[in-house]
């Protein structure tokens, strides 16, 4: 069965700092990763993903994420973070089958002016 | 607009009556899908549609049934609402599964 782990549940960072989230995944085969933002009150944006050539991916306000096989892991970064990026964060690994995605817990960020 | 709906967006219910969500897309994508999230749980699949009447279970489908009649709408229907029902819902669609969820914005239900 695929499973997601976002160890961190909390995180703050001060503005203008870099940022990253990690994410674990476990998964039969070649995954298919996504990562979601979640602002308060608000649904799930789609960040970025990665399924298959270039492991570094970029995504939408300014994110990227490294996909790294050897470590079953999909980080997500951020250079320099601004108070805006300061919401939940979800990392997902989604299955062949319908395309069904598994969510990790979540990471909460906190950014500090 | 992402071209997803859910409604209502707020309900509150008793104990052991029947409810309805509703999700409705305009994006003519094949898949849907019905999450709940919960603090300190993430969203879990409650059930999903692969087509028109094609729906399978996910992994917290107990006390939960799903109709898919028409493309666009996938109903959620709780047969007889507990307090364990109380949640945020939300339904994704997703054109194929390269492609990521598009999220609606969610349906806050709570059961008293």
């Amino acid at each position: 069965a695929q499973s997601v782990t976002q160890p961190d549940i909390h995180i703050t960072v001060s503005e203008g700092a870099s940022l990253e989230l990690r994410c674990n995944y476990s998964y039969g085969a070649t995954p298919y990763l996504f990562w979601y933002v979640q602002s308060p009150g608000q649904g799930l944006q789609l960040l970025l993903k990665y399924f298959s050539g270039d492991t570094l991916v970029q995504g939408i306000k300014g994110f990227e994420a490294e996909f790294k096989r050897s470590q079953s892991s999909f980080n997500l970064r951020k250079p320099s973070v601004h108070w805006s990026d300061a919401a939940e964060y979800f990392c997902a690994v989604g299955a062949t089958n319908a395309g069904k995605s598994t969510f990790g817990d979540g990471t909460t960020l906190t950014v500090k002016p | 607009d992402a071209g997803i709906t859910q409604s209502p967006r707020h309900k509150v219910t008793e104990t052991g009556t029947p409810v309805t969500l509703r999700c409705h897309q305009t994006e003519n994508h094949r898949y849907m899908y019905w999450y709940r999230q919960d603090p300190g749980h993430g969203l879990r699949l409650i059930h999903y549609s692969y087509g028109v009447k094609d729906t399978d279970k996910g992994e917290v489908s107990d006390g939960y049934s799903v109709s898919r009649s028409k493309t666009e709408d996938f109903l959620l229907t709780l047969e007889s609402a507990t307090s364990s029902q109380t949640s945020v819902y939300f339904c994704a669609i997703s054109g194929g599964v390269d492609y990521g969820y598009t999220f609606g914005s969610g349906t806050r239900l709570t059961v008293v």
